[in-house]
């Protein structure tokens, strides 16, 4: 069974650029996640979608960020203009259904350096 | 709000039983422990959680005291491919509870 899939691993921009990073869950999953982990910290919950609904949203920065999932499938998480604190790794994860018991499948992860 | 209170680095010799201890002395009565790795370059990944009796799965066992404040985790027998940080977290039965990472321990396994 394939894992939560990302792309791109890894992405250079330049301060004020756009950048968007993609997501696919595992097949059936309900939920999904988008994590940002700065370097030497845990992973902290950007947002979280059941199906297509995004049900928590509170730590995402609205201002630049921003995503979807369309389809309640895959996702796209976009930051616009990227600024140099955004660098960080963005993990995004899945998991059956919301339940405390569902375990939380991450994927490998995009680190994002903003020049 | 860091719920959970780990050390920063251990180290452990190959083949040998690695013990990580997490201390979470405000859990309440509907609040589970789970443990998570995560590999260089790689995502966390699941390893155990608990409520209050000890677990043990194929990754390891998760031994929590009877007062719950507390709790370690056993990898028995290390092997290089465990050095990882592991991360100890609190998290309620509620569906809308997040995963909330603390720092982690950094556990190397020593050849």
């Amino acid at each position: 069974e394939a894992g939560v899939v990302q792309s791109p691993r890894y992405k250079i921009i330049e301060k004020k650029q756009p950048v968007a990073f993609w997501c696919n869950p595992i097949s059936g999953h309900n939920t999904l996640y988008w994590y940002r982990q700065n370097l030497g910290q845990g992973p902290e919950l950007l947002i979280r979608y059941e199906n297509e609904e995004a049900v928590d949203d509170s730590q995402l920065p609205k201002d630049r960020f921003s995503a979807e999932r369309l389809k309640g499938v895959d996702s796209t998480l976009k930051i616009q203009p990227a600024e140099l604190g955004d660098s960080a790794v963005y993990l995004c994860a899945s998991s059956l259904d919301a339940d405390s018991f569902d375990t939380q499948y991450f994927g490998p992860g995009t680190r994002l350096t903003v020049l | 709000d860091a719920k959970t209170t780990q050390p920063p680095s251990m180290d452990c010799a190959e083949g040998r039983a690695a013990n990580l201890p997490c201390n979470h002395s405000t859990i309440s009565g509907n609040e589970y422990v789970y443990w998570y790795r995560q590999i260089h370059s790689q995502g966390p990944q699941y390893i155990i959680h608990g409520l209050k009796n000890n677990e043990t799965n194929e990754m390891a066992s998760l031994i929590i005291t009877e007062d719950r404040k507390s709790s370690t985790l056993i990898l028995p027998h290390a092997t290089l491919r465990d050095t990882a940080v592991y991360y100890c977290i609190v998290r309620g039965l509620f569906g809308n509870e997040k995963l909330t990472f603390g720092t982690g321990t950094r556990l190397t396994i020593i050849p």
